[in-house]
């Protein structure tokens, strides 16, 4: 059974950082993409970052670019999401997915960032 | 990275169908037959219904159908059901391993 446990998430002031985690189980990371959405309060899903199988391509939003890393630890089977320099509109859930090309079919149960001063 | 379009809202009676409409562009779901659709109870982490454009994962029920034409894809939810009260979201594909979701579509059984 595929699972995803994403965790780290937690208040933080305006320009800190914070990283996110995703253990998955039931699939190998390194076989397949995975992705980072985000729902702000009230707000619709966002993506926000990709990264191949294969690991050698990642991808990330406009909104987040230059300030987010996402990187994993394949033999952890471990999504990461750096991010930086944060703003009070990256407040948000944040799931982690499994991603294939035509879909997300397997999500975490998310974690909230809440950036505040 | 613009956000596809979809109705805020729509609604029908248990036992009616409804069509809910995702419209990107030339570089996302005209390009791809990479459209998904999820289904999203408040609270709860999105539930993929629909990937490939009209493909089912294993357990949802076959009233749930999409299709493209050109830039816009749907998805169609016939015999409505109380429980499928919710917000649906639209999803393409746009390369290089990024995704654009829509805006969201709140479905209310009437």
């Amino acid at each position: 059974e595929v699972q995803l446990l994403d965790s780290g998430g937690g208040s933080v002031q305006p320009g800190g950082s914070l990283r996110l985690s995703c253990v998955a189980s039931g699939f190998a990371l390194s076989s397949y993409a995975s992705s980072w959405v985000r729902q702000a309060p009230g707000k619709g899903l966002e993506w926000v970052s990709g990264i191949s199988g294969s690991g050698d391509t990642t991808s990330y939003a406009d909104s987040v670019k230059g300030r987010f890393t996402i990187s994993r630890d394949i033999p952890k089977n471990t999504l990461f999401l750096q991010m930086n320099s944060l703003r009070t509109e990256d407040t948000a859930v944040y799931y982690c997915a499994k991603a294939l090309y035509g879909g997300m079919d397997d999500w975490g149960q998310g974690t909230l960032v809440t950036v505040s001063s | 990275q613009s956000a596809l379009t979809q109705p805020r809202s729509v609604s029908g009676s248990p036992g009616q169908s409804v069509t809910i409409s995702c419209t990107g562009t030339s570089s996302d779901v005209g390009d791809y037959n990479f459209v998904s659709w999820y289904q999203q109870h408040p609270g709860k982490a999105p539930k993929l219904m629909i990937y490939d454009v009209t493909r089912r994962p294993s357990g949802v029920p076959d009233r749930f159908s999409g299709s493209k034409s050109g830039d816009t894809a749907s998805l169609t939810i016939s015999g409505l059901q109380a429980d499928d009260e919710a917000d649906y979201y639209c999803c393409s594909y746009a390369g290089s391993y990024t995704w654009v979701f829509g805006g969201g579509t709140k479905l209310t059984v009437l």
